[in-house]
């Protein structure tokens, strides 16, 4: 079964500072790739996701992820972020022909210091 | 924008008693889920839901919980004897097709168990 893995448990930047969230994956086969983002009290929001084409992603509010398939990663970056950005950000996978569940990392939470 | 809706927002229940979360999917989506998150833990899979019949489960979703569709918009999540470990936000999603499509999350029912 797949499972995903986020390194950071808790990130602490500045504003205008540079965010890059390690995800990484285990899955052998065709795998889509979302990133959630979850702002203090509110649901679990889509930000981007891969499934296929560009592995380059560009997703809302400014944040990217590239998915590189020979190290099953799937990194969420930013180039400068906000105080808006705090929240609880989740990589998760589900295979590519599987309907069913989808596998969330353990979450990262991000605290940008204004 | 359409949106997944979720009642109520906060149940408090005692320990043995049943619940029954609630849970308005996006009119058009074919694919519905359970998830469940404990409070500081990841968004944990719970059951997926197709064509009027369970299509995976996790080994959370023991035979305490059931799911239902009991109508052309409603999904239930029923568990039958709370235990102080249920205890979580339970949050439904939708997905109208293919697996590559957004899974599109519910503001969450929050569980508390005394």
């Amino acid at each position: 079964a797949q499972s995903v893995s986020q390194h950071n448990h808790h990130v602490i930047l500045s504003e205008a500072a540079s965010l890059e969230l390690g995800c990484n994956y285990s899955y052998g086969g065709t795998v889509n790739l979302f990133w959630y983002v979850q702002y203090p009290g509110q649901h679990l929001q889509l930000l981007l996701k891969y499934f296929s084409g560009d592995p380059l992603v560009k997703g809302i509010k400014g944040f990217e992820a590239e998915f590189i398939k020979s190290k099953f990663s799937f990194n969420l970056r930013k180039p400068s972020v906000q105080w808006s950005d705090t929240a609880e950000y989740f990589c998760a996978v589900n295979a590519s022909y599987n309907n069913n569940d989808m596998r969330f990392g353990a979450g990262t939470r991000l605290t940008v210091k204004p | 924008e359409p949106e997944v809706t979720q009642t109520p927002s906060h149940q408090v229940t005692q320990m043995g008693q049943e619940v029954i979360l609630r849970c308005v999917p996006i009119s058009n989506h074919l694919y519905f889920y359970w998830y469940r998150q404990i409070l500081g833990q990841k968004v944990e899979f719970l059951v997926s839901f197709y064509n009027n019949e369970i299509s995976e489960k996790s080994e959370i979703f023991d035979d305490q919980f059931s799911v239902e569709r009991p109508d052309g918009s409603n999904f239930t999540l029923k568990i039958r004897s709370t235990k102080l470990e249920d205890s979580a936000m339970y949050f439904c999603a939708s997905r109208r097709g293919a697996p590559s499509d957004t899974q599109y999350f519910g503001p969450g029912t929050r569980l508390t168990v005394l």
